[in-house]
């Protein structure tokens, strides 16, 4: 069966300028993550949403980022007024389940450069 | 809060060697455990989970990693090192109990390149 997706896989852009990184989960899979891979900070974890309750956002680190997830499926992690140091690599998870034996399936990623 | 350390960002072992990838957790619960690869310009793969079923935990492409609650400890090896090994590892932790914010999220070390030398 199809794993994660993302798209697209590269995106360059302006500084200043909104983004919108798409992921697709595994079907059937009720809880969706957001990470960002970085040179300086690792893999960080951003965001997270569980069926229908209220997505953990505590790992978002301004307000300029947002994630909505439509329909329980797809996800959309929307970052405005991109900053020099949002360049990063975005990775996007899903699980079966958000428990703590549930594995996490990973996206190949975008990469995302901001000039 | 749970983090995890990995010691040693770059490991170079020869072809047919140990590896060994060192990765030590510190949780205030029973932390899960998991060790996943990261091949170049590609998503990461789980190897293994510690899931307190059992302590020694056997994963894909011959790893395996012992759980060691005295050391906090979840150290990766292979016994015999292949080129296709070469790639950086990631062990990350995961709250065991339900509730507060942490749940269900991962928690990774900064990750561990492996080069492997014929």
């Amino acid at each position: 069966g199809a794993g994660v997706s993302q798209s697209p896989s590269n995106k360059v852009t302006e500084k200043g300028k909104d983004v919108e990184l798409r992921c697709d989960p595994i079907s059937g899979h009720t809880a969706l993550y957001w990470y960002r891979q970085s040179l300086g900070q690792g893999l960080e974890f951003l965001i997270y949403f569980q069926g229908n309750s209220a997505p953990d956002k505590s790992g978002l680190p301004s307000d300029r980022f947002s994630a909505e997830r439509t329909g329980g499926s797809v996800s959309t992690l929307t970052i405005q007024r991109t900053q020099q140091e949002d360049s990063a690599v975005y990775l996007c998870a899903s699980s079966f389940r958000r428990g703590p034996t549930d594995t996490q399936y990973f996206g190949p990623g975008t990469r995302l450069t901001v000039l | 809060a749970q983090s995890v350390t990995q010691l040693g960002s770059h490991v170079s072992v020869s072809e047919g060697a140990l590896v060994l990838l060192r990765c030590n957790y510190s949780s205030s619960v029973p932390p899960y455990l998991f060790w996943y690869v990261q091949y170049p310009n590609q998503g990461l793969q789980l190897l293994l989970k510690y899931t307190s079923a059992a302590t020694l935990v056997k994963g894909i492409n011959g790893f395996e990693a012992e759980f060691k609650k005295s050391e906090t400890s979840f150290h990766l090896t292979k016994p015999s090192a292949h080129m296709s090994d070469a790639a950086e590892y990631f062990c990350a932790v995961k709250l065991a109990s339900a509730g507060g914010t942490s749940y269900g999220k991962l928690t990774f070390g900064q990750g561990t390149i492996l080069t492997v030398h014929p």
